[in-house]
């Protein structure tokens, strides 16, 4: 099985513009998940999209947005861009049941987003 | 509020001893935990998980052992390995859905570097 990919891998955006991210999950997995990591906050959660519906989403501001498609791949959106979104994004899927059972997320390589 | 932490910011250990490390938690809401290994700049590689049910988990060279009323788990690698120097991250999930699915969201610890000396 392919595992989870991400596009692209490295960006380079100034202040004030936006940016897009793409995700495709395992084959068959349903959740994706979206985390951010800097070397100062380490790995934090965004949000986790399930079925094409956002479940939870983390502290973050209302720039930053995502959506996932009937194919599961998921896109992340972010708006008016700070010096401080320069991060690592990482997005992970897995093939989520009944609590309980195996939760296991498979992430991709990442997406190095630089904020001139 | 850090929900997870790892106390130990890094750990040297010679090759073929055990290393152990270790994390915490304080939410008790979390019924899965998790260990990932991680290079600089990719991402996480998953390594073993433990349920709440229970108390133990091996695979291979990796143990994972839960401690529900300390709130503290710990992975055992042995024998640790020059190649198993990296970034190791414990996570935990918890909660889930109207539907009963779990949610798909790990609360992360800070990591612990792990140097294994040939």
């Amino acid at each position: 099985k392919a595992g989870v990919t991400q596009t692209p891998r490295y960006l380079i955006k100034t202040r004030g513009q936006q940016v897009t991210l793409s995700c495709s999950p395992i084959s068959g997995h349903r959740s994706v998940s979206w985390y951010q990591q800097t070397p100062g906050q380490g790995l934090q959660f965004l949000f986790e999209y399930f079925s094409e519906t956002q479940r939870n989403k983390g502290n973050f501001p209302g720039r930053f947005s995502g959506r996932q498609f009937s194919n599961s791949r998921s896109e992340m959106n972010v708006s008016t861009l700070e010096l401080g979104d320069s991060a690592l994004y990482l997005c992970a899927s897995s093939h989520l049941g009944l609590a309980g059972g195996p939760q296991e997320q498979f992430f991709g390589p990442g997406t190095r987003l630089t904020v001139l | 509020d850090q929900q997870v932490k790892q106390n130990s910011p890094s750990l040297s250990v010679q090759e073929g001893r055990i290393s152990i490390l270790n994390c915490d938690y304080t939410n008790s809401m979390f019924d899965y935990f998790l260990w990932y290994k991680k290079y600089p700049a990719e991402g996480p590689t998953f390594l073993i998980s433990i349920s709440s049910i229970k108390d133990k988990n091996e695979d291979g060279r990796f143990t994972v052992f839960l401690n529900k009323s300390a709130k503290h788990l710990s992975l055992h690698i042995v024998p640790s390995q020059p190649g198993d120097s990296a970034v190791y991250f414990c996570a935990a999930s918890g909660g889930r859905d109207a539907g009963g699915t779990s949610y798909g969201k790990l609360t992360f610890g800070q990591g612990t570097i792990l140097t294994v000396h040939p």
